[in-house]
């Protein structure tokens, strides 16, 4: 089974819909953060949290917003859709107390909004 | 201002070695990573480096440059499988433990 899993793993929708895109990971880490993906701009971070009580606003936070239920549990939530959230979003996971704090991703939701 | 350069697109022979580079300005530095990324897949750790020196591991290896803010990725034996995206990424700070990504070097590996 996949340490880190996102759910769904595709999604369309329309403008101005809630979307809440899931992520789980049986890694048992700490930290746990959101990216999106889009062509050319490489990796942006969105939200991250160090454990439950820990979220913290990365650098394109606008539009969206974040809840940690649990250790294992990361949900990333549109409240209204725009088209220009159409991208790839990755979560991953880190576990700081190991010698790199390397973080491992999950596969990937690919979301379009029309 | 944090920035970091790669560039866009590469293209190497099978078999071949190809060297990619990254140039980092970043306000603080605990560490470089590198990342592979297959079209529409998870990005996948290759390496780790926080030392100046190179790093190898099989046909991979990293070096790291502190002083000049400088890393690169060697590909040695080139396979047609490695034609993927890599992705240079800074480790500012373990307190905030938030990486910036480079936009990533797509390799595109021919026969």
């Amino acid at each position: 089974d996949a340490d880190v899993t996102q759910t769904p793993r595709n999604r369309i929708t329309k403008t101005g819909k809630r979307i809440m895109l899931e992520c789980s990971q049986t890694k048992g880490h700490d930290r746990m953060y959101w990216y999106r993906q889009d062509p050319g701009l490489g990796l942006r971070l969105i939200y991250y949290s160090f454990d439950v009580k820990d979220i913290n606003k990365g650098e394109i936070s606008d539009g969206y917003s974040v809840s940690r239920q649990a250790q294992a549990k990361f949900s990333l939530s549109l409240e209204s859709a725009i088209p220009n959230q159409t991208a790839l979003y990755f979560c991953a996971t880190s576990d700081p107390s190991g010698p790199t704090d390397t973080q491992y991703f999950g596969p990937g939701t690919r979301l379009t909004v029309l | 201002g944090q920035n970091i350069d790669q560039p866009t697109e590469m293209t190497a022979t099978e078999g071949a070695i190809v060297q990619i580079n990254c140039t980092y300005q970043t306000s603080g530095f605990n560490g470089l990573f590198w990342y592979q990324q297959h079209a529409g897949e998870a990005p996948t750790f290759l390496s780790y480096n926080v030392l100046d020196g190179l790093e190898e591991k099989g046909r991979f290896s990293s070096f790291l440059s502190r002083s000049k803010g400088y890393s690169y990725l060697l590909l040695k034996e080139l396979q047609m499988k490695d034609s993927a995206s890599y992705l240079c990424a800074v480790y500012g700070s373990s307190n905030t433990g938030k990486l910036i990504f480079g936009q990533g070097t797509t390799l595109q590996v021919k026969p």
